[in-house]
């Protein structure tokens, strides 16, 4: 139980394309999912968190108009990267939060985008 | 500001060898806290956590992990390493501004050798 998707597993682009992401809980629904971003050889950074049916919260420094996240259902939120530069190639990693649980956070495989 | 600090950001033992991770947290309120593995291009697997139950908490793969309040510390420990727990551990902790935020750790790199 508590499988977290996400889509695709891996992205390539060009620079100034957008590319979207998905994130999908597959067996539980969730009130709030999140999103991460993590460089190689390092830790993950929360990039926003996202509440079903309203605006996600974005943490200080993250480009919200470039990182435009979307939670139409409790079983899915997607992340857009928009007008995408070299310096957003990372692993973008997601987590849901069971609505049945107050801490608990399952992680999805991540995602590698890859701007060229 | 909140933190969680992961003293030794790699870490080599013998298979068989006792594993020893460190984690320490910052917080005036007991936090919840986690350990996460992750394998090479892969997401995060919850080890074990704790939420002010039990102060020794044992999770998968043989794993466990003692909260020291007097320390502030949640180290974790596996008494033999196989070569399958070579991977990047990462510790956890619930914010203050809410229990569904988590701060990481820099995480810690377990290298398993013959």
């Amino acid at each position: 139980g508590a499988v977290v998707s996400q889509h695709p597993s891996w992205v390539i682009c060009k620079s100034g394309t957008s590319v979207k992401i998905e994130c999908r809980s597959l067996d539980f629904q969730a009130t709030t999912m999140f999103w991460y971003r993590q460089f190689p050889k390092q830790s993950l950074m929360l990039m926003a968190t996202s509440n079903e049916g309203s605006k996600a919260t974005y943490e200080q420094g993250v480009e919200k108009d470039k990182f435009l996240i979307n939670h139409a259902s409790l079983t899915l939120s997607t992340l857009t990267v928009t007008s995408a530069h070299p310096e957003d190639s990372s692993f973008y990693i997601c987590s849901a939060e069971p609505t049945t649980s107050s801490y608990e956070q399952y992680f999805g495989p991540g995602t590698r985008l890859t701007v060229t | 500001a909140q933190s969680v600090t992961q003293l030794g950001s790699h870490v080599s033992v013998s298979e068989g060898a006792l594993v020893l991770l460190r984690c320490n947290y910052s917080s005036s309120v007991p936090p919840y806290l986690f350990w996460y593995v992750q394998y090479p291009n892969q997401g995060l697997q919850l080890l074990l956590k704790y939420t002010s139950a039990a102060t020794l908490v044992k999770g998968i793969n043989g794993f466990e992990a003692e909260f020291k309040k007097s320390e502030t510390s949640f180290h974790l420990t596996k008494p033999s390493a196989h070569m399958s727990d070579a991977a990047e551990y990462f510790c956890a902790s619930t914010s203050s501004g809410g229990y569904n935020k988590l701060i990481f750790g820099a995480g810690t790199r377990l290298a398993v050798h013959p």
